[in-house]
């Protein structure tokens, strides 16, 4: 069974540009939920979905966005990049809830 | 809100022995979920045990096993008979039963040595 894809593996923006992210959670799964690692800040939830729609969301500006379309497909949105932006966001998906999450390998994004 | 904490940054161990990486954990919620996630340099989170908060029974996977001990809000993580695969950052999680985020702490690094 496929696991948690995420592309592209890495990338490199420019400041002020935006940047969408993709994730494709495991087959029969509909929860995907995003979360942003930094060596600063840890690991921190950006937000969840469920059936296309978002349920949970964390402590992010509105210049991060995302969606889930009817095949449980996400993609997360960062819009006008800051440098801060700069970390590792993974992607990971449950059956239901938080009971069993598993992730994918990530999307290194570096802002220049 | 939950709070995970981890107060070793970085552990090491010899090969073939035993290491106990530290969590403590606060919620106001009754039921949840805690876990140990492992990601070695590939940077993908893996599941490594899980434990209901409801079960008195400590969780056991293999050479892994935890001490829950719920009143004291503690959650370690051993690791008997240590393999260099083993190497890589240990993080402690809890979650809501009925919610859907993960609560990280900030991370333990294992080294194994040979």
């Amino acid at each position: 069974k496929a696991g948690v894809t995420q592309t592209p593996r890495y990338l490199i923006k420019t400041r002020g540009q935006q940047v969408t992210l993709s994730c494709s959670p495991i087959s029969g799964h509909r929860s995907v939920s995003w979360y942003q690692q930094t060596p600063g800040q840890g690991l921190q939830f950006l937000f969840e979905y469920f059936s296309e729609t978002q349920r949970n969301k964390g402590n992010f500006p509105g210049r991060f966005s995302g969606r889930q379309f009817s095949n449980s497909r996400s993609e997360m949105n960062v819009s006008t990049l800051e440098l801060g932006d700069s970390a590792l966001y993974l992607c990971a998906s449950s059956l239901k809830g938080s009971y069993g999450y598993t992730f994918g390998s990530g999307t290194r994004l570096t802002v220049v | 809100a939950q709070t995970v904490t981890q107060s070793q940054p970085e552990m090491s161990v010899q090969e073939a022995e035993t290491v106990t990486l530290s969590c403590t954990y606060d919620t106001s919620e009754s039921d949840y979920y805690l876990f140990w996630y492992k990601q070695p340099p590939s940077r993908q989170m893996i599941l490594v045990i899980r434990q209901e908060a409801y079960k008195q029974q400590n969780a056991t996977e293999n050479r892994f096993s935890v001490n829950f001990q719920k009143a004291a809000k503690s959650f370690s993580l051993k690791i008997s008979d240590s393999q260099l695969g083993d190497a890589a950052m240990y993080f402690c999680a809890s979650a809501v039963s009925s919610g859907s985020r993960l609560t990280f702490g900030e991370g333990t690094q294992l080294t194994v040595n040979p």
